[in-house]
């Protein structure tokens, strides 16, 4: 059964980088057809997409969010990585990692979720 | 952008009743819409994916409907378990997703 477990610092200080792994288990980040995303979502508040990689590599970002963003995939470690450049309070969120089949545009397997806590 | 507007915001529900969801998007997203169930301190859950698909697992009770802007998502017997809130998310410009604000049930 595939999972998802997050992973990274549970606080970063502001201006600096957010940067967050998600270990996928019980398959392969390889496995055609499928996208591996990024979701935060503030403190009583609602979901976020952030990015998604395809399996072919190809990334996608939410064009709104404000900080530079990258993901990328390590197939060796069956691993994916959100890194969120030059972070304020604003950022302070539960980040979910998520599995998301092309045929369902939408994520069908989730991490737990990480919260991270952006403060000097 | 395509913005997803959920109404309501709230409701306040009693075990056994028939709930509906609206999700309104800003554009025509032909069916392209997906339904999530979120606990407290827990990710969210896929229920129902291309407005009326029901995701492998989920309770019958659980039924999506619409195409175009206009979307529900309809509980047809309220359990214990159903509250919760729920997200729309559309993804016509997929992967390029984004959510509603969500609707969160209570316990009337």
């Amino acid at each position: 059964q595939l999972q998802l477990q997050e992973s990274g610092p549970g606080l970063v200080k502001p201006s600096e980088t957010l940067s967050l792994i998600c270990t996928v288990s019980g398959g392969s980040i390889s496995s055609s057809g499928y996208y591996w995303g990024w979701i935060r979502q503030p403190p009583g508040k609602g979901l976020e997409w952030i990015g998604s990689i395809y399996y072919s590599g190809n990334t996608y970002y939410n064009p709104s969010l404000k900080n530079p963003v990258t993901i990328s995939v390590d197939t060796s470690k069956n691993q994916f990585s959100l890194k969120l450049t030059s972070v304020t309070a604003a950022d302070t969120a539960m980040f979910y990692c998520a599995r998301g089949p092309a045929r369902i545009r939408g994520f069908d397997i989730w991490g737990q979720g990480t919260m991270v806590t952006v403060s000097s | 952008d395509i913005q997803m507007t959920q109404s309501p915001s709230s409701l306040s529900v009693s075990v056994g009743d028939r709930v509906t969801i609206t999700c309104r998007a800003s554009q025509s997203i032909s069916s392209y819409l997906n339904w999530y169930q979120q606990k407290p301190g827990k990710a969210p859950k896929l229920l129902i994916y291309a407005a009326s698909s029901l995701q492998s697992g989920v309770p019958s009770r659980f039924s999506g409907s619409g195409s175009g802007t206009d979307f529900t998502l309809t509980i047809s017997s309220l359990q214990p378990e159903d509250f919760a809130t729920y997200y729309c998310q559309q993804s016509y410009s997929t992967p390029m997703y984004t959510f509603g604000q969500g609707t969160k049930l209570e316990i009337k």
